[in-house]
């Protein structure tokens, strides 16, 4: 079975942008759960989703959003990036949330 | 809420010898417990889980942790590093219907 996939996997973007990821699970899975990863706070939670609803929500801004498609993919949204956005975004799926999470490479933004 | 400790901000060791990573949660439900692997500028590769039964789990690459209730701890171990060890390594936990909740992670360094 194919892995987590992730695109883009590098992105630099500027102050004010706005930037879409992308992530497809691995094939059987519902669950995409996102993770931003900085030097300074480790790994957090973003949101999860489950079945095209929003099932889990992190502690970011509004500016942080995601949504599931019907085929599982998922997709996040960083609007008004400001440069404490820089970060790898890290996407994980699984078959229902609430076990093993399987990891994608990783999408590494850099915001000027 | 949970939380996870990992008591180790960087580990260095010499090829051939024995390492323990030390994890510490807590959480007044249940849990599962993982450790996962980090290579430079790659995801999190899964190393093993504890979802029940043993409490003495085997992972990938001759890794190996000890689920201890009464002491909240899942420490990781392995009897012979290799140099291709060096990596960090991240606990997580998953208790009730909260997300999974990583560690700051322990950089693991493996000296020739």
């Amino acid at each position: 079975k194919a892995g987590v996939t992730q695109t883009p996997r590098y992105l630099i973007k500027t102050r004010g942008q706005q930037v879409t990821l992308s992530c497809s699970p691995i094939s059987g899975h519902r669950s995409v759960s996102w993770y931003q990863q900085t030097p300074g706070q480790g790994l957090q939670f973003l949101f999860e989703y489950f079945s095209e609803t929003q099932r889990n929500k992190g502690n970011f801004p509004g500016r942080f959003s995601g949504r599931q498609f019907s085929n599982s993919r998922s997709e996040m949204n960083v609007s008004t990036l400001e440069l404490g956005d820089s970060a790898l975004y890290l996407c994980a799926s699984s078959h229902i949330g609430k076990e093993t999470q399987y990891f994608g490479p990783g999408t590494r933004l850099l915001v000027l | 809420a949970q939380s996870v400790t990992q008591l180790d901000s960087q580990v260095p060791v010499f090829e051939e010898a024995p390492v323990e990573l030390r994890c510490n949660y807590s959480s007044s439900v249940s849990v599962y417990l993982f450790w996962y692997v980090q290579y430079p500028n790659q995801g999190l590769q899964l190393l093993l889980k504890y979802l029940s039964g043993s409490t003495l789990v085997k992972g990938i690459n001759g890794f190996e942790a000890e689920f201890n209730k009464s002491q909240t701890s899942f420490h990781l171990r392995k009897p012979s590093v290799h140099i291709s060890d060096t990596a960090e390594y991240f606990c997580a936990v998953i208790a009730g219907n909260t997300p999974l909740v990583f560690g700051k992670g322990t950089r693991l360094s493996v000296i020739a």
